[in-house]
This record gives C-alpha cells, structure tokens and sequence, in this order.
C-alpha cells in the first residue's frame, strides 16, 4: 500500500541553526499539507499545497519557515533560524486532487528537538 | 479554532464496543463529521465521516443526530490496537479545505 514518507524521523539541532524536513507523498496526490504538532495539542496546518502552488501558508512563520513543491511532486519545508519553540512534531499529508470529500493520507512525521 | 467538543479520555474494556461523543453545534449545512486518529509516534489516520446519514465502514460505524449537533464513533470490537487519540472535525463540502484539529479524545483500551 503506497504511503506517505518523511525524513528524517528525528532531528535533534542546537537553537539559531537551520534544519530541512523532506516529504515524499503518494504518487498522484495533487495536494500535499505540511503541519506542526506540539506535544499534547492536535495537529496544526502550516501550509498547503495544490501541485506546486501555495494555497494556504497563513499560519507559517514566514520569518524563519519556508516551504517548497518545486515540481509539483515531493516538498521541504526548512526553518532557519531554529528556536527553542519549534520543538514539535512535523507532520506531512496528501490527499488525491479534484475530488471531493477525500481522506488525507499522513507520513510519519518527523521530530525535531530544539536545544 | 476547533469547532468541536470532546471528552480528554475514556477507558474500553477490550472486546466491548467504546463509543466515542463529540459537539459540534455551530455546524452549517455544507460541512461534513470527520474522525481521525492518531496512534503513539505515527501520523492520524482517518476512520470515517458523514454528512447527515449515519456511516459504516470496516474500521467503525459514525452515528450523527437528527439535529447534525453532535456525533458519535463507534468502535463495535475495541481492542488494545485502538488505544489511540480521536479527532472530530468539522470540514467544509470542498474536499481539500484544510482540517482544524483539536485535542480530541485519548481512548485507552484495557485487557
């Protein structure tokens, strides 16, 4: 069964640096979320995607958040400069395009630790 | 925000059926009751959702009221692999309108 994937699975970094989570959807899936969970919350959406435009970004920190889909197929989403705050779980979604009512498929996530 | 209540946790007997509650009264017409859940460590993943008729699939049943306020999950069987996280959520008609999560319901399922 196709999946979603995301590397790293973990990703311990020191405050000021910059670090880059790598996201692989489903092979088809027009849309591609990028989202942040913070221990004991709910996922939160940082960004969207539909293919390679941004289609909603308003809750990324665009001062140190970036997020990318070059060609439309596999993303990055990169924080430079890394704070204490940005410890949290990154989780990547992707979901079948032009359809309604669609499921969202998620990775693994990847766990950033900010020292 | 999240435009829904639920319980923090509720405990299963394994092999009984949990049914899980949830609010959501300020729903308008053209939005739909998803539910996801989130295993330790992993990704959520989605269960089911309805629109105003109540919903089955191979994972569980969704039972909405007649007044689309509030909803249930129902897991039939619970056993120990669906100790996990749910979330309800409200979603728009679109499908690829963004989903809002909140804290959801944390179901421990005990032998």
């Amino acid at each position: 069964e196709a999946e979603v994937a995301q590397s790293p699975r973990y990703k311990i970094t020191e405050k000021s640096q910059a670090v880059a989570f790598w996201c692989d959807p489903i092979s088809g899936h027009a849309t591609l979320y990028w989202y942040r969970q913070i221990l004991g919350q709910g996922p939160e959406l940082l960004v969207q995607f539909q293919d390679e435009s941004v289609v909603d970004d308003s809750q990324l920190p665009k001062d140190r958040f970036s997020a990318e889909r070059l060609k439309g197929v596999d993303s990055t989403l990169k924080i430079q400069p890394a704070e204490l705050g940005d410890s949290a779980m990154y989780l990547c979604a992707s979901q079948p395009g032009g359809a309604a009512y669609n499921e969202q498929f998620f990775g693994p996530g990847t766990r950033l630790t900010v020292l | 925000d999240a435009k829904t209540t639920q319980p923090t946790s509720m405990d299963c007997a394994e092999g009984r059926a949990a049914n899980l509650p949830c609010n959501h009264s300020t729903i308008s017409g053209n939005e739909y009751v998803y539910w996801y859940r989130q295993i330790h460590s992993q990704g959520p993943q989605y269960i089911i959702h309805g629109l105003k008729n109540n919903e089955t699939n191979e994972m569980a049943s969704l039972i909405i009221t007649e007044d689309r306020k509030s909803s249930t999950l129902i897991l039939p069987h619970a056993t120990l692999r669906d100790t996990a996280v749910y979330y309800c959520i409200v979603r728009g008609r679109l499908g690829t309108d963004k989903l809002i999560f909140g804290t959801g319901t944390r179901l421990q399922v005990f032998p």
